[in-house]
This record gives C-alpha cells, sequence and structure tokens, in this order.
C-alpha cells in the first residue's frame, strides 16, 4: 500500500512568489491535515480536510490557503511568500478524522524563501 | 485556544539509562497520541491513548494518560540508539472534531 506523497519535496523561492504543494494521500483516506513545521515552533497546524470540505483551520495569514479534490487528493497554496515562511510543510491522511485514530505522514515539501 | 506543553524539550542520555518525556494540556482532551520523527524523516505514529489513567505498553515503551486527561508521559527504559529523534504528543480536545494540537516535542539523543 503505497503512503502519502508530497511533491515537490524540495522547493526554494523568493519573497513575494507564490508556491502550491500537493498531498496524496493513502488509498482509502478522505481525512487530510496540513502542518508547517520549523525548529523553533514544532508542528503547527494549518488545515484539515475531511470529503472536501475544510474541517478545522489553524491561526495562519488568509496568505495560506488550500482545497481537498473529490480524489481526496489535497493541494495547499502559499502567496506573497515571506521569508518566515520557510519550513517543512508536512501532509497527514487519516483514515476517517483526525479523532479516529492515527495520522499517516508524508516525507513532506520543504520550502526555502530567499 | 487550546496548548500542548511538552518537556524537556532535549534530553541527551548514555545508552543504557531511561528516559521521559512529559506532556501537559491546558484543557482536558478527548485523547493523545504520540510520534515519533527520527531526524531527516517524517512523524511516525506511536500509540493513542483515550481512558483516563490508561497506560500502554510497547516493548521498553511505557504510556501513560493522566487520571484528569490533562496530562500524558512516555518513558523509555533502557534506551538503545535506534531510540534517537524527536518524541512529539499531540493532544486533542472534547467534541471530537476538533484539531490535533502537537506540543513541541522532545529531542532525544543517545550516547553509545
Amino acid at each position: 500500500k503505497a503512503g502519502v506523497t508530497q511533491t515537490p519535496r524540495y522547493l526554494i523561492k523568493t519573497r513575494g512568489q507564490q508556491v502550491t504543494l500537493s498531498c496524496s494521500p493513502i488509498s482509502g483516506h478522505r481525512s487530510v491535515s496540513w502542518y508547517q513545521q520549523t525548529p523553533g515552533q514544532g508542528l503547527q497546524f494549518l488545515f484539515e480536510y475531511f470529503s472536501e470540505t475544510q474541517r478545522n483551520k489553524g491561526n495562519f495569514p488568509g496568505r495560506f490557503s488550500g482545497r481537498q479534490f473529490s480524489n481526496s487528493r489535497s493541494e495547499m497554496n502559499v502567496s506573497t511568500l515571506e521569508l518566515g515562511d520557510s519550513a517543512l510543510y508536512l501532509c497527514a491522511s487519516g483514515l476517517l478524522a483526525t479523532n479516529t485514530g492515527e495520522l499517516f505522514f508524508g516525507e513532506g515539501s520543504r520550502l526555502t524563501v530567499l | 485556544g487550546q496548548q500542548v506543553m511538552q518537556i524537556p524539550q532535549y534530553q541527551h542520555v548514555q545508552e543504557g539509562e531511561d528516559f521521559t518525556t512529559y506532556c501537559n494540556s491546558s484543557t482536558t482532551l478527548s485523547n493523545i497520541q504520540w510520534y515519533k520523527q527520527r531526524p531527516g524523516g517524517h512523524p511516525v505514529f506511536l500509540i493513542q491513548l483515550v481512558k483516563s489513567g490508561e497506560v500502554k505498553k510497547q516493548k521498553r515503551l511505557t504510556f501513560q494518560f493522566g487520571e484528569a486527561k490533562k496530562n500524558s508521559s512516555l518513558h523509555i527504559t533502557a534506551t538503545q540508539t535506534t531510540d534517537v529523534g524527536t518524541y512529539f504528543c499531540a493532544g486533542q480536545t472534547q467534541g471530537g472534531s476538533e484539531k490535533l494540537v502537537f506540543g513541541k516535542g522532545t529531542k532525544l539523543t543517545v550516547n553509545p
């Protein structure tokens, strides 16, 4: 069974640009969550989608957005990039929803903003 | 908002010594999960605790959920070099639809 796939794995952008990250969950999983991981702040919740609906949203500015498609694949977008957006962005899939069991994390997309 | 505090932030031990990390929530949790992230890797699920006072064991790892469901601990007996990594707790408040909030993790290094 394939795991959670995130693309791209690494990317470099400059301030002001925008970026789109993609996540394909484990087959059959309908829940996708996104987290930002930085050395100082740990894992910070961005948003969670379940069956194409955003169930929860973290405390991030409106520059961070996401969506989920009918096949459960999810994308997140960050517009007007800032230096502080440099981080590892992790996607996690779950069979039903976050309150019903483990999350399966992808390898992450490492974003560097110059 | 809900906060999950985890201590210590770093722990360095000699191989064979025990290790414990503690997790405290500002609010009552419906459940708590533990994850391990190896250096350069991604978080991997270890366990979920749901019941008040629950204790679960996985080989050398012992997980506890407090009676008030506001704190939890992970204890590793006789650490090995393979235990190296960052251990995260993640709590979810009552209600069932709340987001999972992660602690900042405890980074464990083991000296062989």
